[in-house]
């Protein structure tokens, strides 16, 4: 069966730093793009980073470009995200997922909720 | 970036309906796209996938049209437990957009 655990949310100050994690299990993890998508309190959902299956590229939006960095640990099948310079915006549920084509997340987390505010 | 066009933000309908949500795009994605049902309190859950592709498990009564710029999800006979959130997502190129969201309901 196919598990994404992420971990790593919490309350955080605005300007601050914040890693999530992701294990991975019950799949071939360095076969697979990994991504990160997140949902503000009663709102749609927002793409926010992806990566390569061996880790060799990066993708992400504008919103986060420059601040958010996606990395994986394909010996341990972990996923992260590390988010510096948090906004208030950033307030959200963080989902891990699978990723096999661009459009086609197969697999999502339970969601880890990150708070940013003073 | 692509600008998606989902419509509409809400639906009610009776069990046993047909109804169908819309997505449009700004420009052609080429059928790389896809549609996610996120029930209450949960993690959204892929549907159909290359527009018209049904995601292994999923129940067949759910259908996915369209090519171009203009895209459908179809649910053909309404039951209780499709009640939720519907989102499409573009991935003919980056940054990934998300449709807006449809929230289903039961009338």
């Amino acid at each position: 069966e196919v598990q994404l655990v992420e971990t790593g949310g919490g309350l955080v100050q605005p300007g601050r730093s914040l890693k999530l994690s992701c294990v991975a299990s019950g799949f071939t993890f360095n076969n697979y793009w990994m991504a990160w998508t997140r949902q503000a309190p009663g709102k749609g959902l927002e793409w926010v980073a992806s990566i390569t299956n061996s880790g060799g590229s990066t993708y992400y939006p504008d919103s986060v470009k420059g601040r958010f960095t996606i990395s994986r640990d394909n010996v341990q099948n972990t996923l992260y995200l590390q988010m510096n310079s948090l906004r208030s915006e950033d307030t959200a549920t963080y989902y891990c997922t699978r990723q096999w084509q661009l459009h086609v997340m197969d697999a999502w987390g339970q969601g880890a909720s990150v708070t940013v505010s003073s | 970036d692509i600008q998606m066009t989902q419509s509409p933000a809400s639906l009610s309908a009776s069990l046993g309906e047909t109804i169908s949500i819309e997505c449009r795009t700004s420009e052609d994605i080429y059928s790389n796209l896809a549609w996610y049902q996120q029930k209450s309190g949960k993690s959204p859950q892929l549907l159909i996938y290359a527009a018209n592709r049904l995601q292994d498990g999923v129940p067949s009564r759910f259908s996915g049209s369209g090519s171009g710029t203009q895209y459908s999800l179809k649910i053909s006979g309404m039951q209780p437990e499709d009640e939720g959130d519907y989102f499409c997502l573009q991935g003919s190129k980056f940054p990934l957009t998300f449709g807006s969201g449809t929230k289903l309901e039961i009338k």
